[in-house]
């Protein structure tokens, strides 16, 4: 159990076009979600959390208004990369937080790259 | 806040040696520990965790970690490793007391040679 997926696994786009990323947990539900960025050969920087019907949480130096992040569901948040340039390429990993009475944990999609040309 | 150092960038050795791969943590108060591996272009794993309890932690393929409060470390360590074992490990703490974000270490790339 404890799946988390991510759609797309990759992406190539035009500078200024926008990109949505989904990130899914498939067995449970999670009202917490995180988004990372990951350059390459490099750890992982935490974006922004996101929270079942409410408003992210982000990170400082991350532009809310460039990195959208909707969590409607309890299964499901999506990243939209605004505007994208070069500068946004990357490694997108999302995680869901799951709680149990025995230990809470994040569980990690496999990651987005994403490529602006 | 809280900061993770991961002494190595890169670790190399020889199959069925041992690997020790290390974690120095900061924090002003309790924490939990966990060790992460990462295999190319894909996501996290988590190897074990610290919570509470024992201070030696065993994690799964043959993993295990030491968590040395007074050292403020939770190096991982593994006797024998195999080619399998390449890959990117993390380090990670998150404060006991402020949800679940995770605060990972620069990462260390161990790469298994035959």
């Amino acid at each position: 159990g404890a799946v988390v997926s991510q759609h797309p696994s990759w992406v190539i786009c035009k500078s200024g076009t926008s990109v949505k990323i989904e990130c899914r947990s498939l067995d449970f539900q999670a009202t917490t979600m995180f988004w990372y960025r990951q350059f390459p050969k490099q750890s992982l920087m935490l974006m922004a959390t996101s929270n079942e019907g409410s408003k992210a949480t982000y990170e400082q130096g991350v532009e809310k208004d460039k990195f959208l992040i909707n969590h409607a569901s309890l299964t499901l948040s999506t990243l939209t990369v605004t505007s994208a340039h070069p500068e946004d390429s990357s490694f997108y990993i999302c995680s869901a937080f799951r709680r149990t009475s025995g230990s809470n944990e994040q569980f990690f999609g496999p990651g987005t790259r994403l490529t602006v040309l | 806040a809280q900061s993770v150092t991961q002494l190595d960038s890169q670790v190399p050795v020889f199959e069925e040696a041992p690997v020790e791969l290390r974690c120095n943590y900061s924090s002003s108060v309790s924490v939990y520990l966990f060790w992460y591996v990462q295999y190319p272009n894909q996501g996290l794993q988590l190897l074990l965790k610290y919570l509470s309890g024992s201070t030696l932690v065993k994690g799964i393929n043959g993993f295990e970690a030491e968590f040395n409060k007074s050292q403020t470390s939770f190096h991982l360590r593994k006797p024998s490793v195999h080619i399998s074992d390449t890959a990117e490990y993390f380090c990670a703490v998150s404060e006991r007391a402020a949800g679940n974000k995770l605060t990972f270490g620069g990462g260390t790339r161990v790469l298994v040679k035959p």
